[in-house]
C-alpha cells in the first residue's frame, strides 16, 4: 500500500530565509508525487508534480522539489520564504498511470515570523 | 472559470439530524473526490466517481455516510443520523481525465479542491 510520511508537524523559518520541507513515501513503483498548500478555512492548491523524467521540479509561487527515488523522498524547497507562505503543506503520492486514490501526507504547517 | 463550489461552507447540527453536503465539480472533469479532513486523521478519501459512477467506497466510515452522483455536475453526500465525531471538514475535489481528452500527462493527477464544508455536530 502506498503511503506518505512528513516527518515535521511543524515549522518556524524567518521570512527571507531558505525553507525545506520533508516528505518520504512508500510505493512499489515510480509513483506520481504531489505537493498541495492549504491556506486557512481554503481548500488544497497544487504547488506542483512529478510523474517522470527530470527529478527536479518547478512549481507555483517559486517552490520547488526534488525526487530522489534512491531515499524515497520529495522534499519541498524555496530560497526565500515570504510572509504569505505561511500555510499548511501536504506532500501526496498517487499510483503511475493514474491519480485515482491518490494519497496524503499528515501535512507540515509553516509559520514565518518578521 | 468557476472552480469546485461546495455548499454549505458551515454547517451546525444537532445530533441526530441528517446532513446533505453539496459539490458542483468543474465542468467537463470526470472524476469527483469527497475527503474528509480532522486534526485526528488527516486528509481522508470517503469515496470517488469516475463519469458519475461511484468507483470506490471503501473510506466511507459507516453505512450512515452515502454519496450521490446523479449528473456530471452535482454531487451530494449525506450522513443520516449525524454524530459528534462526524465533525470535520469535507472536501469535494475534481480532475480531468487527460488519457480522455488527450491533452498528456501533464494534466494528469491535479486535484482541484472546492473550499470545503465546515460540518459542526452538537
Amino acid at each position: 500500500a502506498q503511503s506518505v510520511t512528513q516527518p515535521d508537524i511543524h515549522i518556524t523559518v524567518s521570512e527571507g530565509a531558505s525553507l525545506e520541507l520533508r516528505c518520504n513515501y512508500s510505493y512499489g513503483a515510480t509513483p506520481y508525487l504531489f505537493w498541495y498548500v492549504q491556506s486557512p478555512g481554503q481548500g488544497l492548491q497544487l504547488l506542483l508534480k512529478y510523474f517522470s523524467g527530470d527529478t527536479l521540479v518547478q512549481g507555483i509561487k517559486g517552490f520547488e522539489a526534488e525526487f530522489k527515488r534512491s531515499q524515497s523522498s520529495f522534499n519541498l524547497r524555496k530560497p526565500s520564504v515570504h510572509w504569505s507562505d505561511a500555510a499548511e503543506y501536504f506532500c501526496a503520492v498517487g499510483p503511475s498511470g493514474g491519480y485515482q486514490k491518490v494519497t496524503f501526507g499528515t501535512g507540515t504547517k509553516l509559520q514565518v515570523i518578521p | 472559470d468557476a472552480g469546485v463550489i461546495q455548499s454549505p461552507r458551515h454547517e451546525v447540527t444537532e445530533m441526530g439530524q441528517e446532513v446533505t453536503l453539496r459539490c458542483k465539480p468543474i465542468s467537463g472533469h470526470d472524476y469527483l473526490f469527497w475527503y474528509r479532513q480532522t486534526m485526528m486523521r488527516g486528509l481522508e478519501l470517503l469515496i470517488y466517481f469516475n463519469n458519475n459512477v461511484p468507483i470506490d467506497d471503501s473510506g466511507m466510515p459507516e453505512d450512515r455516510f452515502s454519496a450521490k452522483m446523479p449528473n456530471a455536475s452535482f454531487s451530494t453526500l449525506k450522513i443520516q443520523p449525524s454524530e459528534p465525531r462526524d465533525s470535520a471538514v469535507y472536501f469535494c475535489a475534481s480532475s480531468l481525465d487527460s488519457r480522455k481528452s488527450g491533452t498528456g500527462a501533464a494534466n494528469t493527477g491535479e486535484l482541484f479542491f472546492g473550499e470545503g464544508s465546515r460540518l459542526t455536530v452538537l
